[in-house]
């Protein structure tokens, strides 16, 4: 089984600039996630999908976040404009459903904020 | 509301030692509890995890860990820790309702390994 597909691994960009992550989950994965994980922090929940719909985004910074998951398979994240303080590991995760937790992560993508 | 508290930010064990990461977790119910392994540049691998039943918990790799609900606490253990081992670990626990599914995590312990 193929596992949760993320690109680019890296990426660096000048504060105010914007840039996109995209998200492959693993096939029949109806539930998808992004975590933004700081330098020594645990990854925190930006937003969760169900299907190509919302469940929770109550922690996307939404003056300057979206995502979307458009067709209920793949999704992009995007950041525009970006700050210093965004500089963190994206991580992409993916489950059947949510009753049970069964996450795959990706190995996500570094973002560096200069 | 809910949060995981990791009291370690580093550790160090001598390879062929024991190993036990301490995690306490404040949830009003019984909660669902998780401890990842994260390796530089990967994402995160499920060790292990307790939804209810037998507090004592086996995983991945040798680990264990135990669901003790009067300290609030999910420690995780190794008898003997192997180099290989050397990772950040984290610990989470599973948020309930509307936003079942979403995981809370510590900030991680990172273990080095000395031969």
């Amino acid at each position: 089984e193929a596992g949760v597909a993320q690109s680019p691994r890296y990426k660096i960009i000048e504060k105010r600039q914007s840039v996109a992550f995209w998200c492959n989950p693993i096939s029949g994965h109806a539930t998808l996630y992004w975590y933004q994980q700081i330098l020594g922090q645990g990854p925190k929940l930006l937003i969760q999908f169900q299907n190509n719909g919302v469940v929770d985004d109550s922690q996307l910074p939404k003056d300057r976040f979206s995502a979307e998951r458009l067709k209920g398979v793949d999704s992009t994240l995007k950041i525009q404009p970006a700050k210093l303080e965004d500089s963190a590991v994206y991580l992409c995760a993916s489950s059947l459903d949510t009753s049970n937790y069964g996450y795959t992560f990706g190995s996500g993508t570094r973002l560096t904020v200069v | 509301a809910q949060s995981v508290t990791q009291p370690d930010i580093h550790i160090t064990v001598s390879e062929g030692a024991s190993l036990e990461l301490r995690c306490n977790y404040s949830y009003g119910a019984t909660p669902y509890l998780f401890w990842y392994v994260q390796s530089p540049g990967q994402g995160l691998q499920l060790l292990l995890k307790y939804f209810s039943g037998d507090t004592l918990v086996q995983g991945i790799k040798g680990f264990e860990a135990e669901f003790k609900r009067s300290q609030s606490s999910f420690n995780l253990r190794k008898p003997s820790v192997h180099w290989s081992d050397a990772a950040e670990y984290f610990c989470a626990v599973g948020a309930h309702g509307g936003s079942q599914g979403n995981l809370i995590f510590g900030k991680g312990t990172k273990l080095s390994v000395k031969p």
